[in-house]
């Protein structure tokens, strides 16, 4: 079992520039999550889902869309990226919510 | 709305020293995770726990929830260099899970 992958694992991109970053996971879980992680900041939910077809708001969606078209993917992206964007962003799932969640390695971005 | 603090910051310790983190609510809670994110890499889940007062033990790690469900704590016992890291706790809030900004230990060796 791969876990939870995350692609890419780096990038780079310009200010108003497009990306999508993509998320599966191999264990059925229902339920996963996007977060960023700025230095003494934490993790911070951006948006999750309870199941396929399903998304949430979490505490800093904005600027960020999300898609569950299938149970094993987590799509997130950003339409018009923006330098206060650059930041190392996780993904995880869960089997259900407050349960063990598990992470990917994490995709570092920087918005220039 | 609910959130979850941790003290300290951050911890130097000598190699063999002790070190303890403290995660605390302002609202009771259900349950807490702690997690351990190593330098470079990703979080991982180390504990949960549910009941008041419990604590548990995993080697040289200590975890505590207090008897009102508020706090909890880690302690490890003569750190060593591999216990570098930052570490987490993280409760639900409704239907999410609020990490605490986390509390990076070094250890000097």
């Amino acid at each position: 079992n791969a876990g939870v992958t995350q692609t890419p694992k780096f990038r780079v991109l310009k200010t108003g520039q497009s990306m999508t970053l993509l998320c599966a996971q191999d264990m059925n879980h229902e339920y996963m999550y996007w977060y960023r992680q700025d230095p003494g900041m934490g993790l911070r939910l951006i948006h999750y889902s309870v199941g396929e077809g399903t998304t949430a708001k979490g505490e800093v969606p904005d600027g960020y869309n999300v898609s569950r078209l299938k149970k094993q993917n987590f799509l997130l992206g950003l339409e018009s990226a923006a330098p206060s964007q650059t930041s190392v962003y996780f993904c995880a799932s869960s089997y259900s919510m407050g349960s063990e969640q598990f992470f990917g390695p994490g995709t570092r971005l920087t918005v220039l | 709305g609910q959130q979850v603090m941790q003290i300290p910051q951050y911890q130097h310790v000598q190699e063999g020293e002790d070190f303890t983190t403290y995660c605390n609510s302002s609202t009771t809670l259900s349950n807490i995770q702690w997690y351990k994110q190593r330098p470079g890499g990703h979080p991982v889940f180390l504990i949960q726990l549910v009941k008041s007062g419990e604590v548990k033990k995993q080697k040289r790690l200590t975890f505590q929830f207090g008897e009102a469900k508020k706090n909890s704590s880690l302690h490890i016992t003569a750190t060593q260099t591999t216990d570098v890291g930052t570490y987490f706790c993280a409760a639900p809030r409704y239907d999410k899970v609020i990490f605490g900004p986390g509390t990076s230990l070094s250890v000097i060796p």
